[in-house]
């Protein structure tokens, strides 16, 4: 199957920055993904990446806090923008080939 | 609205041991069932995946089963080791899309 290689895999950021969080999949695929994963949590859909067009985000997430690109089929980044303590997460990217879904080893983000 | 819900919440074991993990969903009109593994502060890996027309799948000492008339999925891991120690998630998706809804997981540790 396609493998995702996402990076960075950890930061401890200031808060007021942002950070960009990059993922490479070995492979095009049509459908790319990003979730959250908030401390003692499960997986949150944040938004799908669109190629070539405006990211599709979740009901509680904006594209100003979450700006996504999505140059082509084999990768995309999500920034996290002005960010404060809350945002500290771990977040992944994810792409679907055939109907199963796979996932880059994610970002443990922390804000302090 | 689906609701993906997955007990107990937390399970630890001897080695050795077979177990079964529990996991249950709202509306039974699903596309497919997925079984992910999550290492502590890691992305997910794919353990199994099952179609809405099959009934169960198996890899290695995994086998997963689905009951889509009772909304039911269990994950079996026979003779259970240290390094099955994860947190495993289940995950439906939102329609024919790849977006996941999941489960809150179950934090498996097998003691040696």
């Amino acid at each position: 199957s396609a493998v995702i290689s996402q990076k960075p895999s950890r930061d401890i950021c200031q808060r007021g920055t942002s950070l960009t969080i990059q993922c490479q999949v070995d492979s095009q695929v049509t459908m790319m993904f990003w979730y959250r994963q908030q401390p003692g949590q499960s997986l949150t859909l944040i938004a799908t990446a669109n190629q070539g067009s405006e990211a599709t985000y979740e009901s509680g997430f904006v594209i100003d806090k979450f700006p996504i690109s999505r140059p082509n089929l084999t990768f995309s980044t999500l920034t996290v923008s002005n960010m404060s303590p809350e945002d500290s997460s771990i977040y992944l990217c994810s792409g679907q080939e055939n109907t199963e879904a796979f996932f880059g080893q994610g970002t443990r983000l922390t804000v302090v | 609205k689906q609701e993906v819900t997955q007990i107990p919440a937390a399970l630890s074991v001897p080695e050795g041991e077979n177990l079964v993990l529990n996991c249950s969903f709202t509306d039974s009109a699903i596309y497919n069932l997925q079984w992910f593994r999550q290492d502590p502060g890691k992305g997910l890996t794919s353990l199994l995946l099952i179609q809405s027309s099959q009934r169960e799948q198996t890899s290695g000492r995994l086998n997963a089963s689905l009951d889509k008339s009772s909304g039911r999925s269990t994950l079996y891991i026979a003779a259970s080791q240290p390094g099955d120690s994860a947190t495993y998630l289940c995950a439906v998706p939102r329609g024919n899309t790849g977006k996941l809804i999941f489960g809150q997981g179950t934090t498996l540790q097998v003691k040696p």
